[in-house]
């Protein structure tokens, strides 16, 4: 079946640093992916959704400046967390809709600020 | 709006029982999806089930069944035989069709604990 991953799975970082994750949809071109964003013990909550050529759209709340979405090809979309700091600290997860309408998710990213 | 509640933050079972989450959304429209993932540990998020609003019979994938009422807003998910492995946080999720397959809603998730 279709898969979606992420890379890499864990990441620790210093404050002020900039870290790239990539989402990749492995067997189905994704002209849409999603970004999510999830806490310990709580739902996922939507950060943007990554548009296969052009900008991406950001929920209320999210700073693009902050978090960088680029969709360069219709299977790889990259988040990038700029200047990222302790409070950034959370799972990331990427997910991407197939032709027969399933979403798919990625195995997440764990990203540590130290 | 749309917005997906589940009021159980937590359910414990025995295995082999049946337990049943439930699912409450609030929507004008008329024609949307309604999901149950599970996420385990693991936190990969896994499709239990999925309702198309315009179907009336419930779904079912194996030992999940679902009890959508529509007029009731309601979309429960009921776990026969339960096993360790069915141990999860669950999301009930909402979409609307006309969002062009886009923006999931998701409820706050009840963890299932499931005891030998």
């Amino acid at each position: 079946g279709a898969v979606v991953s992420q890379h890499p799975s864990r990441v620790i970082c210093k404050s002020g640093t900039s870290v790239k994750i990539e989402c990749r949809s492995l067997d189905f071109q994704a002209t849409t992916m999603f970004w999510y964003r999830q806490f310990p013990k709580q739902s996922l909550m939507l950060m943007a959704t990554s548009n296969e050529g052009s900008k991406a759209t950001y929920e209320q709340g999210v700073e693009k400046d902050k978090f960088l979405i680029n969709h360069a090809s219709l299977t790889l979309s990259t988040l990038t967390v700029t200047s990222a700091h302790p409070e950034d600290s959370s799972f990331y997860i990427c997910s991407a809709w197939d032709r027969v309408n399933t979403q798919y998710f990625g195995p997440g990213t764990r990203l540590t600020v130290l | 709006a749309q917005t997906v509640t589940q009021s159980q933050p937590e359910m414990s079972v025995q295995e082999a029982e049946t337990v049943t989450l439930s699912c409450t959304y609030d929507t004008s429209e008329n024609n949307y999806y309604l999901f149950w993932y599970k996420q385990p540990p693991s936190r990969q998020m896994i499709l239990v089930i999925r309702q198309e609003a315009y179907k009336q019979q419930n779904a079912t994938e194996n030992r999940f069944s679902v009890n959508f009422q529509k007029a009731a807003k309601s979309f429960s998910l009921k776990i026969s035989d339960s096993q360790l492995g069915d141990t999860a946080m669950y999301f009930c999720a909402f979409i609307l069709t006309t969002d062009s397959w886009g923006k999931l809603q998701f409820g706050a998730g009840t963890q299932v604990v499931v005891t030998p």
